[in-house]
C-alpha cells in the first residue's frame, strides 16, 4: 500500500481560503468514509481536526471543513488565520486494520 | 478529560531495544483500541501497529512485523510498545494514540517520545 499524495505547501492572505487534496486509490480513500485531517504545529503532537471525511470534533471551528470525491479527499480552511500556519495531514483507512497517512502540507500564512 | 502521557526521551546504541510506554487517563484502555506510530525528522507519519486491549490483540504493520511487541497493562491502564533491533533509521519521534471513530481513526495523541539512535 502506497501512502497518500498531498501537495507539499500551500499559502493565502489571512481571511482567504486555502483547499489542500489528498488523493489516494479506490482501495483507501474512494473506499470509505474514514479520512480524518491533522494540524501539527513545530514541536507538537498532530491534533484531530476532521475525521469520516466531514465532522468536525467538538472545538474546532466551522472554518475547517472536509469533502471527498472519488478518490480524492480535501480540508478546506476559510478566513485563514495566522494560528492556522502549521503542517496538516490526512489519514485514510485501507482495511484490514490499516491506515494511510499522507506526506504532509505545510500551510502558510502571508 | 482524555490524557495520553508517554514515558521519556531515550538514546540507544544500535542493536539496542526500546521500550515506550503510554499512561492512559480519563477513560479505560479496554475500551478503544491504540495506535502506535512514528516520525522521523521531516518525514510523514507512519503507523507502526495497532493495539486492541479489550479484545486481546495486537497487529503490527508489516514492515515492523518481527521487530515491535505491543503490550498492555490494565492494572495502570498503560500500553508499551517495544522496538528491537534498532539502526540509525528507527530515529523519530515515537507517538501512541488513541482510536475512537470508524476505522480506528484517532482522536487523541500522546505528546511523542523521541529515540534517538546513534553509536
Amino acid at each position: 500500500q502506497s501512502a497518500l499524495t498531498q501537495p507539499r505547501s500551500v499559502s493565502g492572505s489571512p481571511g482567504q481560503s486555502v483547499t489542500i487534496s489528498c488523493t489516494g486509490t479506490s482501495s483507501d480513500v474512494g473506499a470509505y468514509n474514514y479520512v480524518s485531517w491533522y494540524q501539527q504545529h513545530p514541536g507538537m503532537a498532530p491534533k484531530l481536526m476532521i475525521y469520516d471525511v466531514s465532522k468536525r470534533p467538538s472545538g474546532v471551528p466551522d472554518r475547517f471543513s472536509g469533502s471527498k470525491s472519488g478518490d480524492t479527499a480535501s480540508l478546506t480552511i476559510s478566513g485563514l488565520q495566522a494560528d492556522d500556519e502549521a503542517d496538516y495531514y490526512c489519514c485514510s483507512y485501507a482495511g484490514s486494520d490499516t491506515s494511510l497517512f499522507g506526506g504532509g502540507t505545510k500551510v502558510t500564512v502571508l | 478529560q482524555v490524557q495520553l502521557v508517554q514515558s521519556g526521551a531515550e538514546v540507544k546504541k544500535p542493536g539496542a531495544s526500546v521500550k515506550v510506554s503510554c499512561k492512559a487517563s480519563g477513560y479505560t484502555i479496554t475500551t478503544f483500541y491504540m495506535h502506535w506510530l512514528r516520525q522521523a525528522p521531516g518525514q510523514r507519519l507512519e503507523c507502526m501497529g495497532i493495539i486492541k486491549p479489550g479484545v486481546g490483540s495486537t497487529k503490527s504493520a508489516q514492515k515492523f512485523q518481527g521487530r515491535v511487541t505491543m503490550t498492555w497493562d490494565t492494572s495502570t491502564n498503560t500500553v508499551y510498545m517495544d522496538l528491537s533491533s534498532l539502526t540509525s533509521e528507527d530515529t523519530a519521534m515515537y507517538y501512541c494514540a488513541r482510536a475512537r471513530y470508524g476505522g480506528n481513526q484517532i482522536d487523541y495523541w500522546g505528546q511523542g517520545t523521541l529515540v534517538t539512535v546513534s553509536s
